[in-house]
């Protein structure tokens, strides 16, 4: 049964750039039927689509955060990893990872729905 | 960008009730919309994409459709364990967005 685990800390200081990373377990990181996402929740609020990578490190971003947003992938180790930027207090959060199923025909990309999640971390941005 | 909305954003409704949420994309996004639930302190779980296709393991109290900006999941009796917040999820492109959120509490 594949799961996912983020890690990285939970606290980290306005300015500073914030690291999580993805491990996945039960199945291959590289499987071409999925897309690895990140996605997080402020305290109280909705979720909120951050960016997805695939195996071959293709990236897809949030544009309201692409600017300070960097996902790469580690096939060796089967992880994936969020760096964000220049953090401030709006950046509090639970962060996911997730699997995004997809599928490829018709010399076209379909993305259907992120069926495996983490359990989530949560991350403090606070001096 | 797409922008998804979804109404209502609260309802509240008892055991055994048919309860209807509705989400409305910005743009024709065709059939390429996901259905979440998510409860207090848990991850989101899939429930329906492709708007009307149900997640393996999902009961089939829950269902979805709709294509182009205006999709509904109907959730045909609802039981103890549904209480929770429904996102949708727009899919058309790899740019992906959630809508607000749809809370479902108990009368």
């Amino acid at each position: 049964q594949l799961q996912l685990q983020e890690s990285g800390p939970g606290l980290v200081k306005p300015s500073e750039t914030l690291s999580l990373t993805c491990t996945v377990s039960g199945g291959s990181i590289s499987s071409s039927s999925y897309y690895w996402g990140w996605i997080r929740q402020p305290p109280g609020k909705g979720l909120e689509w951050i960016g997805s990578i695939y195996y071959s490190g293709s990236t897809y971003y949030n544009p309201s955060l692409k600017s300070r947003v960097t996902i790469s992938v580690d096939t060796s180790k089967n992880q994936f990893s969020l760096k964000l930027s220049s953090v401030t207090a709006a950046d509090t959060a639970v962060y996911y990872c997730a699997r995004l199923m997809v599928d490829d025909w018709n010399q076209q990309t379909y993305y259907y729905g992120m069926d495996v999640w983490g359990q989530g971390t949560t991350v403090t941005v606070s001096s | 960008d797409i922008q998804m909305t979804q109404s209502p954003s609260s309802v509240s409704a008892s055991v055994g009730d048919r309860v209807t949420i509705t989400c409305r994309a910005s743009q024709g996004i065709s059939s390429w919309l996901a259905w979440y639930q998510q409860k207090p302190g848990k991850a989101p779980k899939l429930l329906i994409y492709a708007a009307s296709s149900l997640q393996s393991g999902v009961p089939s109290r829950f269902s979805g459709s709709g294509s182009g900006t205006d999709f509904t999941l109907t959730i045909s009796s609802l039981q103890p364990e549904d209480f929770a917040t429904y996102y949708c999820q727009q899919a058309n492109s790899p740019i992906f967005t959630f809508g607000p959120g749809t809370k479902v509490d108990i009368k």
